[in-house]
């Protein structure tokens, strides 16, 4: 089945460093593939997402490159600031059906 | 802004005692689904709904259930609330016909078993 695999966290930067979440996931087909955020004590909401290969995803500095090649989604940020501090997921939607396959998500602390 | 809405945001409830969450969409997605989300840990699929077809996960617990009494509304009954039923539990939508779309989260609601 489709499976996600998110670096595990918490990964810990000061202000204005670079950032890099790495999500490599397994399926079968063409996936669109998410970037969502969780902030403290909130829903998840959707930062980015790419639909085809060498598709890029942005929003609010995020990128994040679909690589059929290498499976992976890689979510990064120039320069990150303390209001990124949350948990992000990646996930996939395979184009057989209409369910989320989430990676067990990533928790981000920036610090001033 | 069309927006997916939960309430309420806390529930508070005794172990035993029955409780409902609500979800409402204004998308006017075909597609709704329910999660329960521990520990910052990803959030776990309960059931959905495609239009009025209801399914549901092999391995979600028999005293949750699940109603959807028009296109808008989507509730969560717990029967008989263990405390391992504590958790933020999330409402999301779709539309079932377009695979590249996402979902939709509300901001959940978090609830304590006493």
């Amino acid at each position: 089945g489709d499976s996600v695999t998110q670096m595990e966290g918490p990964v810990t930067l000061s202000e204005e460093a670079f950032l890099t979440i790495n999500c490599t996931y397994t399926a079968t087909g063409y996936p669109s593939l998410f970037w969502y955020v969780q902030y403290p004590g909130e829903g998840l909401q959707l930062l980015l997402k790419a639909t085809k290969a060498d598709d890029k995803g942005s929003n609010k500095g995020f990128e994040a490159t679909y690589r059929k090649e290498t499976t992976s989604f890689h979510l990064e940020k120039g320069s990150v600031q303390v209001s990124d501090s949350a948990v992000y997921f990646c996930a996939l939607r395979n184009n057989a059906g209409n369910m989320l396959t989430f990676g067990g998500g990533t928790r981000l602390m920036v610090k001033p | 802004d069309a927006m997916v809405i939960q309430n309420p945001r806390y529930q508070v409830t005794q172990f035993g005692k029955p409780v409902t969450l609500s979800c409402s969409q204004t998308l006017n997605h075909n597609v709704m689904y329910w999660y329960q989300q521990k520990s910052s840990q990803a959030p776990k699929l309960l059931f959905h709904y495609y239009d009025k077809d209801f399914n549901n996960e092999a391995d979600t617990p028999d005293n949750f259930q699940s109603r959807r009494p028009n296109t808008s509304f989507c509730f969560l009954d717990i029967r008989s609330p263990g405390l391992g039923d504590t958790a933020m539990y999330l409402c999301a939508t779709t539309t079932g016909s377009r695979t590249n779309q996402p979902q939709h989260f509300g901001d959940g609601t978090r609830l304590s078993i006493l």
